[in-house]
């Protein structure tokens, strides 16, 4: 079935830093993919998304490609501030096996100043 | 900006017991979801709701668990005869179509004693 693989957390970055979180998908469709991240004490919210092969989704200096030739979706910030501590999950929605969201396991982020 | 709202955001109950976690979508949405997150776990999807029926279901949903949309605010998972396994962050999610973003809620933390 269709699945997410994300890089194990915790990631430990310093403020300004240049982040990556890898992301690999595997899917019999062609699926949407997503990051979400959850702040403390908080709820998923949607940070970007991309629903086709070579797209860019990018919000708040965050981008991911999507790249079927890989089935990657690597999440990017070129600094990194010490407001982006959080957790990120990466998903994947196909639409040929329904409307759940599938889910990766989750990176921690911690940025110190 | 609108948003999805939870109640209530901690529920102990004891084992055995039924409990009913409360969820108000988008009000424009037409999609509504229930995943769980066990504790170090991934975020897995439930079921998902259109139309006042059942879309779709994960092998989690079995028959311990229901869903209702009783009015045209609320929408419930039921839970009869709680586990300690299902002790988890269960989170609401609407969208406004089967091809929308999901939108989240900020979860309801069920505890089973």
């Amino acid at each position: 079935g269709d699945s997410v693989t994300q890089m194990e957390g915790p990631v430990t970055l310093s403020e300004e830093a240049f982040l990556t979180i890898n992301c690999t998908y595997t899917a019999t469709g062609y699926p949407s993919l997503f990051w979400y991240v959850q702040y403390p004490g908080e709820g998923l919210q949607l940070l970007l998304k991309a629903t086709k092969a070579d797209d860019k989704g990018s919000n708040k200096g965050f981008e991911a490609t999507y790249r079927k030739e890989t089935t990657s979706f690597h999440l990017e910030k070129g600094s990194v501030q010490v407001s982006d501590s959080a957790v990120y999950f990466c998903a994947l929605s196909d639409r040929q096996a329904g409307t759940a969201l599938i889910f990766g396991k989750g990176t921690t982020l911690s940025v110190s100043s | 900006e609108p948003e999805v709202t939870q109640t209530p955001s901690h529920q102990v109950t004891q084992m055995g017991q039924e409990v009913i976690l409360r969820c108000v979508p988008i009000s424009n949405h037409l999609y509504f979801y229930w995943y769980r997150q066990i504790l170090g776990q991934k975020v897995e999807f439930l079921v998902s709701f259109y139309n006042n029926e059942i879309s779709e279901k994960s092998e989690i949903f079995d028959d311990q668990f229901s869903v209702e949309r009783p009015d045209g605010s609320n929408f419930t998972l039921k839970i009869r005869s709680t586990k300690l396994e299902d002790s988890a962050m269960y989170f609401c999610a609407s969208s406004a179509d089967r091809d929308q973003p999901q939108h989240f809620g900020d979860g309801t933390r069920l505890s089973i004693l």
